[in-house]
């Protein structure tokens, strides 16, 4: 079982929706969370962190599951740029390894 | 300029040919990270190192090894390449002090024929 799973979508909206999706992990010992952001064939980014109690910047809002273990992502007002792959990231220890999702694609139109 | 670069951006090979693939930071990070990336699998971390003298295995390092110049040079090497190291490769740094954020290079895409 892989430890971070997405689903791969894709994820076709207009722009001006609103598009969520989320990511479970395996360990339930994990302590951090995050998302990144990979647009085709670039290097991956840090879009936001993912605290206990939620947390939004700007039109992105995450939240953590721990008892069901996943954290989500949901993007409001979605614009064009917003087109890219988030990568759903966890980590395990205190070690600063990440353990990194095969990323959800999403797609916005005009 | 970019904080973190890599040489070379794209490279053809042939099968057991030997590949070094060079990472560069300017971030002034202790912490530095090889991985490579696959359609559908994620990044998949080969090894890491934590300062100059410390070296460690990822999760998939057969096949690989890594050379920690200085702190702000880490290579990864591909002794014999073999197809199924066809891949994208990205190399990252990070601050110990700075909530695990990894800051990474633009890739190579590596082929291997």
């Amino acid at each position: 079982r892989k430890e971070v799973e997405q689903d791969p979508g894709p994820f076709n909206v207009p722009e001006g929706a609103t598009v969520a999706f989320n990511c479970t992990y395996s360990n339930s010992a994990s302590q951090s969370f995050f998302w990144y952001r990979q647009d085709c064939r670039k290097e991956p980014k840090l879009l936001m962190s993912v605290y206990s109690s939620g947390n939004e910047d700007g039109r992105f809002t995450a939240q953590l599951n721990r008892a069901s273990q996943y954290i989500s992502l949901l993007i409001r007002d979605s614009k064009l740029s917003d087109s890219a792959t988030y990568l759903c990231v966890v980590n395990d220890s205190n070690d600063y390894k990440l353990s990194f999702g095969a990323g959800t694609t999403v797609t916005v139109r005009a | 300029d970019a904080d973190v670069t890599q040489t070379p951006r794209n490279r053809i090979t042939k099968t057991g040919k030997r590949i070094m693939l060079e990472c560069s930071q300017t971030k002034g990070h202790d912490r530095m990270y090889w991985y490579r990336q696959d359609p559908g699998l994620g990044l998949r971390l080969i090894y890491y190192s934590f300062d100059v003298k410390d070296i460690n295995k990822g999760e998939i390092s057969d096949g690989y090894s890594v050379s920690r110049q200085a702190q702000a040079k880490f290579s990864l090497s591909l002794e014999s390449a073999i197809p199924n190291q066809t891949a994208l490769y990205f190399c990252a740094t990070s601050d110990p002090r700075g909530a695990y954020e990894q800051f990474f290079g633009p890739g190579t895409r590596l082929t291997v024929l």
